[in-house]
């Protein structure tokens, strides 16, 4: 299975991009990255997916290299609400049918500062 | 429309008792997950329903779990008797498996105290 790497924590002040980097060795061909966010006494919140290249929505930026043995969450102009934990994961695409897994790391800790 | 819902939001109990945690999925989601944090550790996926069939119980820690979902909507996660290592927040969550690649949508969890 794909593990994923990634900062324990970063620290960051208001108005700052932040670029969270995400290693994920062994992923497989139809494997892909997704990232969510998760605040105090609340469930993951999905924030963005992709496969390759790069993805942007309302909210943040994915960008994943060719070979995509890694990718990097963009969170521009970061405010004090954004402090929260990052998971990246891997969604696994099960051989068997069209239903994933999401297999969940450490994640970072980011702090945003005044 | 309304998110994913889980009830209790807390739970206390003692060691050797049952309990029963309840998620609502999203409506029309056919994907239903659970998932537990243990004190410390990662979050660590449990097991995944397709309508009422489980498709994936890799995650289950042992036969005190039992987890149904009757006629594909609500699910409900059993367990019995409860040990202290049992204690965390078990999240649900759902997804409407249109595409593989469907977004997961979590519940805010049950936090389990087994004391």
């Amino acid at each position: 299975l794909a593990k994923t790497t990634q900062p324990i924590s970063m620290d960051s002040y208001e108005g700052q991009e932040v670029n969270i980097t995400c290693s994920h060795n062994n992923i497989a061909t139809n494997d892909y990255i997704t990232w969510y966010q998760q605040f105090p006494s609340q469930g993951p919140r999905f924030i963005i997916q992709g496969y390759k290249t790069k993805v942007t929505n309302e909210v943040a930026s994915l960008f994943i290299p060719a070979d995509r043995k890694s990718s990097t969450l963009s969170l521009p102009r970061v405010s004090l609400s954004d402090t929260a934990v990052y998971y990246c994961l891997v969604g696994i695409r099960r051989v068997s049918g069209g239903y994933n897994k999401l297999i969940f790391g450490a994640g970072t800790r980011l702090a945003v500062h005044p | 429309e309304a998110g994913v819902t889980q009830f209790p939001s807390h739970s206390v109990i003692e060691k050797g008792q049952t309990v029963t945690l309840r998620c609502d999925p999203i409506s029309g989601h056919d994907n239903l997950y659970w998932y537990r944090r243990v004190m410390g550790k990662e979050i660590k996926f449990l097991l995944h329903f397709v309508k009422e069939s489980k498709q994936d119980e890799s995650g289950m820690p042992n036969n005190r779990f039992l987890a149904e979902r009757t006629g594909g909507t609500y699910s409900t996660l059993k367990v019995q008797p409860a040990e202290l290592e049992d204690s965390g927040v078990y999240f649900c969550a759902s997804s409407s498996g249109v595409t593989y690649n469907s977004p997961l949508h979590f519940g805010n969890g049950t936090r389990l105290t087994v004391t």
